[in-house]
């Protein structure tokens, strides 16, 4: 099985723009999760989705939001970037409600 | 709410030696805990986990972790350490949040360094 994917690798914006970074889990897998990876925090949890709903959120700023599709592919927004949004973004996904969650190799957003 | 603390933010060993990562967590349920391994510019791997059963757990690349309750802990160990090990490895606690929602806490990391 392909495990999951992100896209893109690799992004640079600007302060006040707004990105959207993609997510395919491994087949079968309809839950997504999402983590921002930083220096200063750490892997901090920003949210779950499964079957298109969203399960949680973490303590992150409206600025960022997500979707999943039909399909278990899931995005996620940040509108008005700032500096502090420079992060890997890792997505996971898990089968059902078995606990482990399978990571994909992260989108790295450099905000400038 | 569930917590992990990694002891020591970077380990270095030389190679051959036994490697020794340390784990506490603190969770108000019986946990499942995990450990993940995370290589320069790349996600984050999947090297063991406890859920139940056998408090010794053996995983990929000849780590293990021994879940110990009284003390809270889940190390992981590798009696030799390989070059190739040198990498960040991350503990993490599941957090479920009712209704088969669920999150991973994660501890800061270790910073894992082999010497020749």
């Amino acid at each position: 099985k392909a495990g999951v994917t992100q896209t893109p690798r690799y992004l640079i914006k600007t302060r006040g723009q707004q990105v959207t970074l993609s997510c395919s889990p491994i087949s079968g897998h309809r839950s997504v999760s999402w983590y921002q990876q930083t220096p200063g925090q750490g892997l901090q949890f920003l949210f779950e989705y499964f079957s298109e709903t969203q399960r949680n959120k973490g303590n992150f700023p409206g600025r960022f939001s997500g979707r999943q599709f039909s399909n278990s592919r899931s995005e996620m927004n940040v509108s008005t970037l700032e500096l502090g949004d420079s992060a890997l973004y890792l997505c996971a996904s898990r089968q059902g409600l078995e606990e482990t969650q399978y990571f994909g190799p992260g989108t790295r957003l450099l905000v400038l | 709410a569930q917590s992990v603390t990694q002891l020591g933010s970077h380990v270095s060993v030389s190679e051959g030696a036994l490697v020794l990562l340390r784990c506490n967590y603190s969770s108000s349920v019986p946990p499942y805990l995990f450990w993940y391994v995370q290589y320069p510019n790349q996600g984050l791997q999947l090297l063991l986990k406890y859920t139940t059963g056998a408090t010794l757990v053996k995983g990929i690349n000849g780590f293990e972790a021994e879940f110990k309750k009284s003390e809270t802990s889940f190390h992981l160990t590798k009696p030799s350490a390989h070059m190739s090990d040198a990498a960040e490895y991350f503990c993490a606690v599941s957090d479920s949040l009712g209704q088969g929602a669920q999150k991973l806490v994660f501890g800061q990391g270790t910073r894992l360094t082999i010497n020749p």
